[in-house]
């Protein structure tokens, strides 16, 4: 079964726009990640926000985490064509020991 | 220092038919972990292995999955009579240490079962 639950499923905006999107989830988390996959093949790791990490930055991204709430959001700011991609995130249980993605949000940005 | 890589990237085979993917991960990661993507969703867990410990084989969908990691490294995910609900991508990553840390992917494996 799946943790994590994106929102929207799928996303189209213009170049220049901001991208927002939501991850909810079910149970007590480790860590969550947010990972980018283009074509349908390898998954490429973005960001990684621990639970006790509110938000965190990564160049033109920006990952929020509300552990009361049990959700995610990622913004990527100013976007390109070149980040029309799926967006997954994928959250680690207190154990460590499991990586569970959810359905991933279809992104994409017109040039 | 070179990624994950996986062979082959693309296999066709007859329903019946066994098959064999392989992972190699990246030198000294611990962790590896098998992924299957169907058409257009999101990644469903396989088997993890850590280490020299047991692996969790807990995301396997039927007794015709198996995998085995030799000498902590390569990794074989062999699929016994295939169905045509097998067809998938076949993902393998690995980390360093346990899934709390970053997973570097590998381009998977698209199979077709006819």
């Amino acid at each position: 079964s799946q943790q994590g639950e994106e929102d929207p499923q799928a996303l189209s905006i213009q170049e220049g726009e901001n991208a927002t999107m939501n991850c909810s989830y079910k149970t007590s988390i480790n860590n969550l990640q947010w990972y980018r996959q283009n074509s349908g093949r390898g998954l490429v790791h973005l960001i990684l926000i621990r639970s006790n990490e509110r938000e965190k930055h990564s160049g033109r991204l920006r990952v929020t985490l509300d552990t009361s709430k049990k959700s995610s959001s990622l913004l990527i700011t100013a976007s390109r064509a070149a980040d029309t991609a799926s967006y997954f995130c994928a959250t680690v249980n207190n154990a460590g020991n499991m990586l569970t993605f959810g359905g991933g949000t279809r992104l994409m940005v017109k040039p | 220092g070179a990624g994950v890589s996986q062979s082959p990237s693309n296999k066709v085979t007859e329903k019946g038919k066994d098959v064999e993917l392989r992972c190699d991960p990246i030198s000294g990661h611990t962790a590896l972990y098998w992924y299957r993507q169907s058409l257009g969703q999101g990644l469903e867990f396989l088997i993890y292995f850590q280490g020299n410990s047991a692996p969790d084989k807990s995301g396997l969908p039927s007794d015709r999955f198996s995998a085995e990691r030799t000498g902590g490294s390569v990794s074989t995910l062999t699929i016994q009579r295939t169905q045509q609900e097998d067809s998938a991508v076949y993902l393998c990553a690995s980390s360093w240490g346990t899934s709390r840390n970053e997973q570097y992917f590998g381009p998977g494996t698209r199979l077709t079962v006819t």
